[in-house]
């Protein structure tokens, strides 16, 4: 069974960098499928980030791309989110997902953790 | 604001069908996803592609698509299918992934 958990910091100050790191259980990131995030602010909808293939290839959302970075660490089966200059805007709860890019799915999902911003 | 457009609430009596819809101009070449969440939990996937359910998934529940609206069809609802529904497909670029706004849906 494919398992994911988030982890990193539940506050982060506004201005500095928001970090989380997925790990994956149950599968293996190098053997295929894109890995993403998606967040939801607090009673709001959901929201794609982007997505990583093992590769390294990645997809990003367009209104986010210049803050954010996703990378990928085959070696400990993770991958990870990187979004800087964080606002009140950015508090919500992250999900870690793995995407079926091809089909057009996210298929397994994390718990999510909440991520406030606040000074 | 979201490039699908999805009706904030609709309600359904028990044991009726209930349809929800997304509208978008990706839809006309894309098939959108479908996602169940409750309260405090993660999204679940509940219909992708053509109308394909995952396992573990009632077959009450049903997709289809007619030009720029895709639809995800309750046929019987239960108390359990009480919950927010998400649709997510590419957008008009085809290179970005969105959701739509979320239906929540009543079951009375």
């Amino acid at each position: 069974q494919v398992q994911l958990q988030e982890s990193g910091p539940g506050l982060v100050k506004p201005s500095e960098t928001l970090s989380l790191t997925c790990a994956v259980s149950g599968y293996s990131i190098s053997s295929g499928y894109y890995w993403g995030w998606i967040r939801q602010p607090p009673g709001k909808g959901l929201e794609w980030i982007g997505s990583i293939y093992h590769s390294g290839s990645t997809y990003y959302n367009p209104s986010l791309k210049s803050r954010v970075t996703i990378s990928v660490d085959t070696s400990k089966n993770q991958f990870s989110l990187k979004l800087s200059s964080v606002t009140a805007a950015d508090t919500a709860v992250y999900y870690c997902a793995r995407w079926d890019m091809g089909v057009g799915l996210f298929d397994y999902w994390g718990q999510g953790t909440l991520v406030t911003v606040s000074s | 604001s979201s490039e699908l457009t999805q009706d904030p609430a609709v309600s359904v009596a028990l044991g009726q069908t209930v349809r929800i819809t997304c509208q978008g101009d990706s839809l006309r070449s894309y098939y959108a996803s479908w996602y169940q969440q409750k309260p405090g939990q993660a999204p679940v996937l509940v219909i992708y592609g053509k109308n394909n359910r995952p396992s573990g998934i009632p077959d009450r529940f049903s997709g289809s698509s007619s030009g720029n609206t895709a639809s995800l069809t309750i046929t019987g609802a239960q108390a359990e299918d009480e919950a927010d529904y998400y649709c997510n497909s590419r957008d008009s670029s085809g290179n970005a992934w969105v959701f739509g706004g979320g239906t929540k849906l009543t079951v009375l």
